[in-house]
């Protein structure tokens, strides 16, 4: 079993809708989640990241962890055609710990 | 756009030889990690360097080698090439006591094994 499980997708919606992407993990020491967003021939790019449980909102984007279900969620709200590129999860048990990341769900947004 | 470079942008190669990636960290960074991305899935941890010293390696064998000079900057080395190792390799440069929002990622070098 994969540490982190992250469904690729690809996934497309038209411009204006609510997306939802999703992660399931299997490590209780993890304790920082992120969300980072990759276009094509770039670096992964830190989107947003949560401590513990909880919500947590950054202009369109809210970010949820339920550490009990071992579940961590991103909405995009308003969803715009930049917003088209490939959505990666992440964790790590400390911040001098190394990053365990999804796979990767690819996102298109159509104008 | 971030300071953190990588060299070349991509190569090609043939099982069995050697290669080289670099990785300039961005300033005042003095801690880099390298990932390697397959096709299709997310970034694996490679090894991770701090103050030239190996901090951490992930599940891969030891013919991939790293080092980090002075100036922080870092290669990794990997021989005897093998045709999974295509991939794309990240480097990702951070400050050691910096939060999780200081880490950041260069653009990565494509590698293909022919």
């Amino acid at each position: 079993q994969k540490e982190v499980e992250q469904d690729p997708g690809p996934l497309s919606v038209p411009e204006g809708a609510i997306v939802s992407l999703n992660c399931t993990y299997s490590n209780s020491a993890f304790q920082y989640f992120m969300w980072y967003r990759q276009y094509s021939r770039k670096g992964p790019e830190l989107l947003m990241y949560t401590y513990s449980s909880g919500n947590k909102e950054d202009g369109r984007f809210t970010a949820q962890v339920d550490k009990s279900s071992k579940y961590i969620s991103l909405f995009i709200r308003d969803s715009q055609p930049s917003d088209s590129a490939t959505y990666l999860c992440a964790m790590i048990a400390s911040t001098l710990g190394r990053l365990y990341f999804g796979r990767g769900t690819q996102l298109t947004v159509w104008p | 756009e971030t300071g953190v470079t990588q060299s070349p942008t991509h190569l090609i190669k043939t099982r069995g030889q050697q290669v080289t990636l670099r990785c300039s960290s961005q300033s005042g960074h003095n801690t880099v990690s390298w990932y390697q991305q397959a096709l299709g899935q997310g970034p694996q941890f490679i090894f991770q360097y701090y103050r030239e010293e190996e901090n951490g390696r992930g599940n891969f064998p030891p013919r991939f080698s790293g080092l980090q000079f002075p100036n922080y900057s870092s290669e990794l080395n990997v021989n005897a090439l093998e045709l999974d190792d295509s991939a794309l390799y990240l480097c990702a440069s951070s400050p050691r006591t910096g939060g999780l929002d200081t880490q950041y990622f260069g653009p990565g070098t494509r590698l293909t094994v022919l």
